[in-house]
């Protein structure tokens, strides 16, 4: 099984700020790689795949990179609704077994 | 719109069954790959399990294989989680979610998801 690791656990950020979180994976998973947002209450939301492409109505604040191991998304300049936990995830696997997530990365008001 | 709307949680007790639905509407169900995540109160996520759209191929993760089966009906766009033998540590929101099309390991859409306590 692939372990995701996500850093740090919580991140405090100011409105306006640049927030940057990592994600490494245990082995290479290439690019494949997602992140998803979650709010309270709610179920999260896939923003990037591909390591890096944008899914459909994500804003250009967010910016993912990475391959390999080491992944970071990158959210330019905080706004309200973007406080919320931050999952990756790798879908490398062919067939589609063992799907695992990181343990998530919680962006608050600092 | 697509829409992916779960039912069927509840308060069940250790060693009993339930079954999960979700019914699927605003794409054609038939042509997706669909999983099971969940997650525990206050964790994160966990894939439980997937299956092709055809039926024929179906995944687990390791601690609910043998007791959750994973199924469709496409002529109903739904999909269901069969789980038996619960346990404390299966309490969990339990959400389905679409395989992204060409990307059948990433999650495109997701339900609001059903909430499972495995409680005596």
């Amino acid at each position: 099984e692939i372990v995701m690791t996500q850093s740090p656990a919580t991140l405090s950020v100011s409105p306006g700020e640049r927030a940057t979180l990592s994600c490494r994976a245990s082995q290479s998973v290439s690019s494949n790689l997602a992140w998803y947002q979650q709010k309270p209450g709610q179920a999260p939301r896939l923003l990037i795949y591909g390591a890096s492409t944008r899914a459909t109505g994500i804003p250009a604040r967010f910016s993912g990179s990475g391959s390999g191991t080491e992944f970071t998304l990158t959210i330019s300049s905080l706004q309200s609704e973007d406080f919320a936990v931050y999952y990756c995830q790798q879908y490398n696997n062919w067939p589609p077994r063992d799907l695992t997530f990181g343990g998530g990365t919680k962006v608050e008001i600092k | 719109e697509v829409q992916l709307v779960e039912s069927g949680g509840g308060l069940v007790q250790p060693g009993g069954s339930l079954r999960l639905s979700c019914a699927a509407s605003g794409f054609t169900f038939s042509s997706y790959w669909m999983s099971w995540v969940r997650q525990a109160p206050g964790k994160g996520l966990e894939w439980v399990a997937n299956i092709k759209q055809d039926g024929s191929e179906k995944y687990y993760v390791d601690s609910v294989k043998g007791r959750f089966t994973i199924s469709r009906d496409n002529a109903k766009n739904s999909l269901y989680l069969q789980m038996n033998s619960l346990r404390a540590e299966d309490t969990a929101v339990y959400y389905c979610a679409r395989g992204r099309m060409g990307i059948v390991g990433l999650f495109d859409y997701w339900g609001q998801g059903t909430l499972v306590t495995v409680s005596s």
